[in-house]
């Protein structure tokens, strides 16, 4: 079954401590993106990766990193989690960047509450 | 940046059509209208997208004005499975999907 996977689902850390969200996908997609999604805000765009090894940054990248070693893996990373990195966050994948043709599809989420 | 402009919550009866307004006045000509929409406690979900022409495919039809500064996804018969927020999105220059607030619609029994 064609999907992206997200884990974990759930965490609850504190300030400070390291974390890493895996993003995953088996569709061979060579476009991934990491978004955060906050009450009345919408999705923001956090970073986007075209292809391995290239990565840029979206709307909202302070305070994350990311990197793509691999075409399927998608690693967001925060350094030093803050309370204000409490979100929901989604990774996405496309076949190509989405500008025309190609529809995004999402994992199921992670909730992340930093105390 | 392209923005586009919904309302925020409409509501429907049960297997009846919905029709989703969606305003995009600065819409470039190469650009793109796509719609997701997200369900309850998951992940947005791709639905359609369109240029210029009406464009239709299992889930909804989108009907995209002749000047494209508006479009509206169309439900044609909607069942409580489709209560959910609605994104009608445009690309930005750097290909990104510039992402609203949505339409909550809510499906009356």
């Amino acid at each position: 079954e064609a999907q992206v996977t997200q884990n974990p689902r759930y965490l609850i850390t504190v300030t400070g401590k390291k974390l890493t969200v895996t993003c995953s996908q088996n569709m061979n997609h060579e476009y991934m993106s990491w978004y955060r999604q906050d009450p009345g805000l919408g999705l923001r765009q956090i970073y986007y990766s075209m292809n391995v090894e290239v990565t840029d940054k979206g709307d909202v990248p302070e305070g994350y990193k990311v990197s793509r070693k691999e075409k399927r893996n998608f690693p967001l990373i925060l350094e030093s989690p803050s309370p204000n990195q409490t979100s929901l966050y989604f990774c996405a994948s496309s076949l190509a960047p989405v500008a025309e043709d190609y529809e995004q599809y999402f994992g199921p989420g992670t909730r992340l509450t930093v105390t | 940046d392209a923005k586009t402009t919904q309302p925020n919550s409409m509501e429907s009866n049960e297997e009846e059509p919905v029709h989703l307004p969606c305003n995009h006045s600065t819409i470039s000509g190469t650009d793109y209208i796509h719609w997701y929409r997200q369900l309850p406690s998951q992940g947005p979900e791709y639905v359609i997208h369109g240029l210029t022409s009406n464009v239709n495919n299992r889930m909804a039809s989108l009907a995209i004005a002749e000047d494209r500064k508006s479009s509206t996804l169309i439900l044609h018969r909607a069942t409580l499975r489709d209560a959910a927020v609605y994104y009608c999105i445009l690309r930005d220059l750097h290909y990104q999907l510039i992402w609203g607030a949505g339409t909550k619609l809510i499906i009356k029994p």
